[in-house]
């Protein structure tokens, strides 16, 4: 068990340039979430994954978020024409099932747009 | 919706004394609750969860947090502080029906005096 994994830790880009991050949860787990922190609150829910299927999206920030989990396994989450606005912290977690099971918590992926 | 709010932005103890971080929450049906401490450069990690039963819920690291629901109130306790003990501390409710996916405080940054 080596944990959820995020790649990058960091990203600079410019505004209106796409971004793309990527997330490896906990081998056994079948349960991915992604979420945004900014800087001063707590994370924010945007989108989870049961396996390959997408069961809540209503919750990305808008349509230049998207997220895939093509296989059931490692999942990407895409940003298109980033704005400043993006600047943040995205943390992705992952659990055993789902429920009352503990999620954990990869380092997250620091995105800064200039 | 539920919501929670941790209404101190930072505490500051010394090294050996105890430790109270309060915690309120808004949900109409008995919660899910969570404090995850976040040390800089690491993910989330859960101290402690309550879902039913005994109200006093023992977590990691010495850490203790009771349920009040009179108080709509989750705190979270410590007898005695450890200089790593510093981080930042965020409370978590979940809905006890549904994707049981958790909506956090802002958090509360425990500084730690020697």
């Amino acid at each position: 068990d080596t944990g959820v994994s995020q790649d990058p830790r960091h990203k600079i880009t410019k505004r209106g340039q796409n971004v793309t991050f990527r997330c490896d949860p906990i081998s056994e787990h079948n349960r991915l979430y992604w979420y945004r922190q900014t800087l001063g609150q707590g994370p924010e829910f945007l989108t989870y994954f049961q396996n390959e299927a997408q069961l809540e999206k209503s919750r990305l920030l808008s349509d230049r978020f998207s997220a895939e989990r093509p296989k059931g396994s490692f999942s990407t989450l895409e940003i298109q024409r980033t704005e400043q606005g993006d600047s943040a912290m995205y943390l992705c977690a992952s659990s055993y099932r789902g429920g009352v099971n503990e999620q954990f918590f990869g380092p997250g992926t620091r995105l800064t747009v200039l | 919706a539920q919501s929670v709010t941790q209404p101190d932005i930072h505490i500051t103890v010394s090294e050996g004394a105890s430790l109270e971080l309060r915690c309120n929450y808004s949900y109409g049906a008995t919660p899910y609750l969570f404090w995850y401490v976040q040390s800089p450069g690491q993910g989330l990690q859960l101290l402690l969860k309550y879902f039913s039963g005994d109200t006093l819920v023992q977590g990691i690291k010495g850490f203790e947090a009771e349920f009040k629901r009179s108080q709509s109130s989750f705190n979270l306790r410590k007898p005695s502080v450890h200089w790593s003990d510093a981080a930042e501390y965020f409370c978590a409710v979940g809905a006890s029906g549904g994707s049981y996916i958790p909506t956090f405080g802002r958090g509360t940054s425990l500084i730690v005096h020697p």
